[in-house]
């Protein structure tokens, strides 16, 4: 596609529900990033990949997250047993091997 | 911990003046910067770089300046116009890191 999509845009779950966010990247872009926004503050890395491998998850929170890309592809996040804390926006980017990387809109994660 | 910091959260310009937003960092290790435009209910998008091994670099009406002495970065855009009206965020990484670090955003208002 033209541009990284992610979805759901707005996604509402009880405290204690798993939660899965999906990201399909720029076409033929190698590397996927995942990324968290919490209002008034910038994006904190979460994980990435390049191709199907994950590089680098250093960012995960906590055992309650992981991420995966098995096609080289689209990627899911998945939260296990949410928490209120869980509530961010989480965006996906994906580059074509620069140091640019371009971002979609964003999930929105509301835990109740 | 924060790496990157911009201590402006806001910044107001008449239009046609020159915008100047500023960023520093802790990270000497930090050799790649970069500038993210944000507006409502988008995804960051590129805007300019630079690499430590230069102190300028311009394109357009955008120019980044940075003083590695003083782990200090800022952006400048003249005139300012105000459909630079958004929220801007500075962003680090080592090269070949592969991820990035984000300052917690200004968000600039051009007023007619």
């Amino acid at each position: 596609g033209a541009g990284v999509s992610q979805s759901p845009r707005y996604k509402v779950t009880k405290r204690g529900q798993d939660v899965a966010l999906r990201c399909d990247p720029i076409s033929g872009h190698v590397s996927l990033y995942w990324y968290r926004q919490a209002l008034g503050q910038g994006p904190e890395f979460l994980t990435y990949f390049n191709y199907e491998a994950q590089q680098d998850k250093s960012g995960l929170p906590n055992d309650r997250f992981s991420a995966e890309r098995p096609e080289g592809s689209i990627s899911t996040l998945t939260i296990q047993r949410t928490e209120q804390r869980d509530s961010a926006m989480y965006r996906c980017a994906s580059s074509g091997g620069g140091n640019t990387i371009y971002f979609g809109e964003g999930s929105w994660l509301t835990v109740v | 911990d924060q790496q990157v910091k911009q201590n402006s959260p806001s910044l107001s310009v008449q239009e046609g003046r020159i915008s100047i937003l500023n960023c520093d960092y802790t990270n000497s290790m930090f050799d790649y910067f970069l500038w993210y435009k944000k507006y409502p209910a988008e995804g960051p998008t590129f805007l300019i770089s630079i690499s430590s091994i230069k102190d300028k670099n311009e394109d357009g009406r955008f120019t980044v300046f940075l003083n590695k002495s003083a782990k200090h970065l800022s952006l400048h855009i003249v005139p300012s116009q105000p459909g630079d009206s958004a929220v801007y965020f500075c962003a680090a990484s080592v090269q070949g890191a592969q991820k990035l670090v984000f300052g917690q955003g200004t968000r600039l208002t051009i007023n007619p």
